[in-house]
């Protein structure tokens, strides 16, 4: 399976301020998705970042707020933008494997996230 | 995606076969069953998926009801290091990404 690789590991921001996060993957993967974790929850899809086009936003997320990129294969980028306390949270990339050769289903690998504290 | 329910916590002495439960009584005739962990402080990590079939891999045992309805994650022999939150997803397998329940927190008492 892929190795994920994000960058902060972890990052105290003040408010109003914006944050870049970096993923980068040591192969080329079409689906690249990005998910927040809030103190105690469970994960929240983001969006889905393909290359070539712009990404797809969940529903409660917007281009504006969480800019994306995807310039090639291997590589993204989530910014949180304008920040406030409510988006302290652990956010993680996750890119979707190839097709189990058995069953055809899809499986994702997962970076270790990104922990932003906001100020 | 169906959705899931998995109790909320479940305790298992170390050594012994961890079982976890989920329901899944709305899942399609397409969709997956797949199981991921998440240690505390670490991303999701991938365990195993089914469709129909039992199956089992070096992690993990899946063992889903012949109706689909209901399925249960099996460790057969839990150590400290399983202690983590255990989530049950219901999926078409296809180029989307998961939707994630509150899933399990398991605990392996020593």
């Amino acid at each position: 399976s892929a190795v994920i690789s994000q960058k902060p590991s972890r990052d105290i921001c003040q408010r109003g301020t914006s944050l870049t996060i970096q993923c980068q993957v040591d192969s080329q993967v079409t689906m690249m998705f990005w998910y927040r974790q809030q103190p105690g929850q469970s994960l929240t899809l983001i969006a889905t970042a393909n290359q070539g086009s712009e990404a797809t936003y969940e529903s409660g997320f917007v281009i504006d707020k969480f800019p994306i990129s995807r310039p090639n294969l291997t590589f993204s980028t989530l910014t949180v933008s304008n920040m406030s306390p409510e988006d302290s949270s652990i956010y993680l990339c996750s890119v979707l494997g190839t097709p189990d050769r058995s069953s055809g289903a899809n499986v994702l690998t997962f970076g270790a996230g990104s922990r932003l504290t906001v100020l | 995606d169906a959705k899931t329910t998995q109790p909320t916590s479940m305790d298992c002495a170390e050594g012994r076969a961890a079982n976890l439960p989920c329901n899944h009584s709305t899942i399609s005739g397409n969709e997956y069953v797949y199981w991921y962990r998440q240690i505390h402080s670490q991303g999701p990590q991938y365990i195993i998926h089914g469709l129909k079939n039992n199956e089992t891999n070096e992690m993990a045992s899946l063992i889903i009801t012949e109706d689909r309805k209901s399925s249960t994650l099996i460790l057969p022999h839990a150590t400290l290091r399983d202690t983590a939150v255990y989530y049950c997803i219901v999926s078409g397998g296809g180029a989307d990404g998961l939707t994630f329940g509150k899933g399990t927190h398991l605990i392996i008492q020593p």
